[in-house]
């Protein structure tokens, strides 16, 4: 299996752009999380998907933020208007969801820089 | 709510010595408990994880954590340490019942030759 797939591995875009990110889960997984990763706060849970369903937003930083999974196989992360602050690490990662514990896989995760 | 506290920030190793990682947890009962390691550049991997029963539990790579109830610990460890251990390491927690993970601030591991 090629693993959770994420592009693009970086990108640089300037303040106000819309930024896309977006994520392929490994194959049969039915969960997906985006993380955030910066020095300041570490890795932080941005959004959860069961089933192509939201579970849990409650990490999403604000309305500049949203995610969606049109299907099983694909996930994107948009940010429009982007900001400098929202230069971080963004991680996907993806599991079989079991009722709680299951391992989570990660993708190689976006670098985004915002000037 | 929970949360994950790694004390260490960085820790510095000479190779071939031991290695012990700190994590302590604040959850109402003994919850789901991870450590996964981020090599440069690239995501995380999982190490080892533990839910129940023998409280020492094996991981890849020859790490071993001892989850410890009474001090709300679940410390990494290492017998001998290879330059190529070089990384961040994350503690993480999970509700039983729930398959979203709280991790620490994570330790980076620097390993001296």
């Amino acid at each position: 299996d090629a693993g959770v797939i994420q592009s693009p591995r970086h990108e640089v875009t300037e303040m106000g752009q819309e930024v896309t990110l977006r994520c392929k889960p490994i194959s049969g997984h039915n969960s997906l999380f985006w993380y955030r990763q910066t020095m300041m706060r570490g890795l932080e849970l941005l959004i959860y998907f069961n089933n192509n369903v939201p579970i849990d937003d409650s990490g999403m930083p604000e309305d500049r933020f949203s995610a969606k999974m049109p299907n099983a196989s694909f996930s994107t992360l948009k940010i429009q208007p982007s900001e400098p602050r929202d230069s971080a690490v963004y991680f996907c990662a993806s599991s079989l969801a079991q009722g709680a514990g299951e391992t989570q896989y990660f993708g190689p995760g976006t670098r985004l820089l915002v000037l | 709510a929970q949360s994950v506290t790694q004390p260490d920030i960085h820790i510095t190793v000479s190779e071939g010595a031991s290695l012990e990682l700190r994590c302590n947890y604040s959850y109402g009962a003994t919850p789901y408990l991870f450590w996964y390691v981020q090599s440069p550049g690239q995501g995380l991997q999982l190490l080892l994880k533990y839910f129940s029963g023998d409280t020492l539990v094996q991981g890849i790579k020859g790490f071993e954590a001892e989850f410890k109830r009474s001090q709300s610990s679940f410390n990494l460890r290492k017998p001998s340490v290879h330059w190529s251990d070089a990384a961040e390491y994350f503690c993480a927690v999970s509700d039983r019942g729930y398959s979203t993970l709280t991790f620490g601030k994570g330790t980076m591991l620097l390993v001296s030759p």
